[in-house]
């Protein structure tokens, strides 16, 4: 069974720095997807951003960006220039159409002090 | 943009009563996904429908059914509930070949007392 593991259940970063949270995942399959989704107090969850495992170059959403290592099964999430609204629960999560399921990791705080 | 929708944003149900929880996907979404999270946890996934048809099963108790209608709106039913039923219940839509991008509603937060 995929699994996806967050290894640090809190981080903190200073306002306009730079913060890198890390997720690795396990599975046997070639296709499949990886996302990172932002839940803030609110509880809604949203999808910041996507990578699909069959491309090579990175995914870049403006100040997110990802460090995907296939053969590492390694999935880091880089925010740059760090906002207060970027506080948050943040879930990597994994996708293969085999399962059609979404699987999460265990998830990590974001705190940005201003 | 139209988002997915979820009714109603809190529910407060007694042990052993029965509650639907109903998701509206975004228009053109033909799939609908259901997950449940519990306090500090990550999102289960539950059950999922394509095009009106049950696509795939998580961890759905068997107290719990759902369905998808013919205008693709879903509700998931729960009956018997217990105390550990309490969570918040996301759904989930997406569209045609992109099934791997889920949109979440706002979720419903079910609290059982």
């Amino acid at each position: 069974a995929q699994t996806v593991t967050q290894s640090q259940p809190e981080m903190s970063v200073q306002e306009a720095e730079t913060v890198t949270l890390s997720c690795t995942y396990d599975t046997s399959e070639s296709d499949y997807y990886l996302f990172w989704y932002k839940q803030p107090p609110s509880r809604q969850m949203i999808l910041v951003i996507r990578q699909e495992a069959y491309k090579q170059q990175n995914a870049t959403e403006n100040r997110f960006s990802v460090n995907f290592q296939k053969a590492a099964k390694s999935f880091s999430l880089k925010i740059s220039d760090s906002q207060l609204g970027d506080a948050a629960m943040y879930f990597c999560a994994y996708y293969s159409g085999n399962n059609n399921d979404m699987r999460f990791g265990a998830g990590t705080r974001l705190t940005v002090k201003p | 943009a139209a988002g997915v929708i979820q009714s109603p944003r809190h529910l407060i149900k007694e042990k052993r009563e029965t509650a639907t929880l109903k998701c509206y996907p975004i228009p053109r979404h033909d799939t609908v996904y259901w997950y449940q999270q519990g306090p500090g946890q990550d999102p289960q996934f539950l059950i999922s429908f394509y095009e009106k048809m049950q696509s795939d099963k998580g961890s759905i108790p068997d107290r719990f059914s759902a369905q998808q209608f013919s205008d693709y709106h879903s509700e998931l039913n729960m009956s018997s509930l217990e105390l550990g039923d309490s969570a918040l219940y996301f759904c989930a839509s997406s569209a045609g070949q992109s099934h791997y991008e889920q949109y979440f509603g706002p979720g419903t937060r079910l609290t059982v007392t």
